[in-house]
């Protein structure tokens, strides 16, 4: 069975402070992992995604995150936080190939201050 | 270009009364889900359909039905509403591929109350 942990229900940073956002997971196979962003009152958009390949992936609005095997964590940063950036972020993983049946996180409460 | 439309967006309910969610997606996606959003819970899976006249049961399919009798639907159905099932849901659709996992597109959600 796969699983994902993320570390901090709430997180604040200031304004162009550096973000980090922690995920963890859990999983007996290679996994599919996820990063989604809800803005209040939205359903959730895909941030970035590691199926193979390169370890660090890059997504939209400067967020990347990099899939570490060995510390099984798929951790989200952005250098430079934005006053945009508040939202609630889910980490989520998918073990399945085809289809695509995610495991979510708790999910990270980002409030930036200015 | 819609994407993924769910109706009602909000509803209040009784205790014991039915209800049905529409979720409404025009991408031609196989691969349609039903998820529950609930206060420090994530998203957990109810139920989802991997094609038309097919369903299957998520994490948390208790006191739910679907039915996918077109491709471009998925419906949810409550038959008879408890409290606990006061929850925002959100529908899901994506297209499978052979050698990646492709993205799942979210609706804006359906928020019910149940009293």
């Amino acid at each position: 069975a796969q699983s994902v942990t993320q570390l901090g229900s709430h997180v604040s940073v200031s304004e162009g402070a550096l973000v980090l956002l922690r995920c963890n997971y859990s999983s007996s196979v290679p996994p599919y992992l996820f990063w989604y962003v809800q803005y209040p009152n939205q359903g959730l958009q895909l941030l970035l995604k590691y199926t193979t390949g390169a370890t660090l992936v890059k997504g939209i609005n400067g967020f990347e995150a990099e899939f570490k095997k060995s510390e099984t964590s798929f951790h989200l940063t952005k250098p430079s936080a934005h006053m945009s950036d508040a939202a609630e972020y889910f980490c989520a993983v998918s073990l399945t190939l085809i289809g695509n049946k995610l495991t979510f996180g708790t999910g990270t409460q980002l409030k930036v201050e200015l | 270009n819609a994407g993924v439309t769910q109706t009602p967006k909000f509803r209040v309910l009784k205790t014991g009364q039915s209800m049905t969610l529409l979720c409404a997606q025009d991408m031609n996606h196989e691969y349609m889900y039903w998820y529950r959003q609930d206060p420090g819970m994530g998203l957990r899976l109810i139920h989802y359909s991997v094609g038309e006249g097919t369903t299957a049961k998520g994490e948390v399919p208790d006191g739910y039905n679907v039915s996918r009798l077109k491709k471009q639907n998925f419906l949810l159905g409550l038959e008879s509403a408890a409290p606990s099932q006061t929850s925002v849901y959100f529908c899901a659709s994506n297209r499978p591929q052979k050698t990646v996992n492709t993205e799942a597109f979210f609706g804006q959600g359906t928020r019910l109350t149940v009293v």
